[in-house]
This record gives C-alpha cells, structure tokens and sequence, in this order.
C-alpha cells in the first residue's frame, strides 16, 4: 500500500496568512494526487485534484503543486472560513489512501 | 444538484450485520463510479470500496475484505454496502462518494450515516 504523509499535523496561523502544507507519498504517485477540506461533522470536500487542478467552484487562493512523491497544498491568504481539517489523498492505486490530515487552527 | 443520501447506519452487535445504502440524484448515476468511505470517531478518512459504473470492477480495502460487499442498481440509482462479521473497529461514519472512474477523485460526498459497532 502507498503510504501518504503530511506535514505538519496541525498549524496556527492567522486571518490573511500565507498557509503550506505538505504531503508526501512512499512511493511515486505521478500526479495523481487530491486535496480534500473537512469541517467538523460535515464530509470532505474536493479542493483540488491531479495535484494542482482547482475543483469547479473552489477559490483561487487555493493552489497545488507537485508530482511524484512531494505535493504541497497552498492557500495564499487565509480567511475565516479555512479553519478546518486537510487530507491529501492518492489515486494512483488501490488501497487509495488519505493523509492522516492537517488541522489548521485560528491563531 | 448532486445529492448523495446515505442511511441504514445504527447500532450492532458485534459479529452482526448491517446494510447500508445511499441515494443519487443530480447526476447520471450509471455513469459514474462510487465509493464508500470511513471515519471512525476523531480520527482520518479510510477508504473502504470501489465499484464500476457497470458493477465490472470492484475493490476493497484489505480491513473490510471477505466480510463487505459493494453493489449498485443503477435503474434505482441506489448505491449499497453489506457489512457483515462486524467488529468493534468499524464503528466509523460511512460516507458515499462519487468519482468519474477509477484513479478519479471523489468529487461529491454524502453527508454520512454513523455505524456504532457495541455490545
């Protein structure tokens, strides 16, 4: 099974912040990698998809980047409603494994 | 809109069994693959199961292996996950999720039903 692992597992930061988080796959994924945001007792949401295509509806100051194993998550000026929980996930082979989740948190 | 209704979460006895099931529309249902996928109390996303638009291809994530099945009926448009031997550890929330095809993200999700698995 790939593993996914993201850094860090949780992070402060501000209203207008500049936020990255990482994620690393064990073996090469290609670019076959999504971004998902959860908020509490709500499902995931699809941000971004094949590591740096914006989901239909999604704000630009959500960007992706990366291919192979190393992927970063960028959001470019925080605002109030991004306090929530990240997951990386790979669909480049079964099992189709997530991150273990980054909670961003309101400094 | 696309609507994903999942139900049939509760609570069961270990070793017993329980028959999810989740509800589309908003989309061509036959088209698409679907997922189902956990998350236990507090803790991160599991993916469980895959399945084709045409039932063709199905996969299953070794934790769940031999003991749930992944069906569709498309004329329906009606997603299913029969879970049995449960154990304590698949108390999660289950949620459905749609993708395009296979190694295609999972572009809408349920809002989940809560499997409590407890003597």
């Amino acid at each position: 099974d790939i593993q996914m692992t993201q850094s860090p597992s949780s992070l402060s930061a501000s209203v207008g912040d500049r936020v990255t988080i990482t994620c690393r796959a064990s073996q090469s994924i290609s670019s076959y990698l999504n971004w998902y945001q959860q908020k509490p007792g709500k499902a995931p949401k699809l941000l971004l998809y094949a590591a740096s295509s914006l989901q239909s509806g999604v704000p630009s100051r959500f960007s992706g980047s990366g291919s192979g194993t190393d992927f970063t998550l960028t959001i470019s000026s925080l605002q109030p409603e991004d306090f929530a929980t990240y997951y990386c996930q790979q669909s480049y082979s079964i099992p189709y494994t997530f991150g273990q989740g980054t909670k961003l948190e309101i400094k | 809109e696309v609507q994903l209704v999942e139900s049939g979460g509760g609570l069961v006895q270990p070793g017993g069994s329980l028959r999810l099931s989740c509800a589309a529309s908003g989309f061509t249902f036959s088209s698409s693959s679907m997922n189902w996928v956990r998350q236990a109390p507090g803790k991160g996303l599991e993916w469980v199961s895959h399945i084709s638009s045409s039932s063709s291809t199905i996969y299953y994530a070794d934790s769940v292996k031999g003991r749930f099945t992944i069906s569709r009926d498309n004329a329906k448009n009606s997603l299913y996950l029969q879970m049995n031997s449960l154990r304590d550890e698949d108390t999660a929330v289950y949620y459905c999720a749609k993708s395009i095809a296979a190694r295609k993200p999972f572009d809408y999700w349920g809002q989940g039903t809560l499997v409590t698995v407890s003597s």
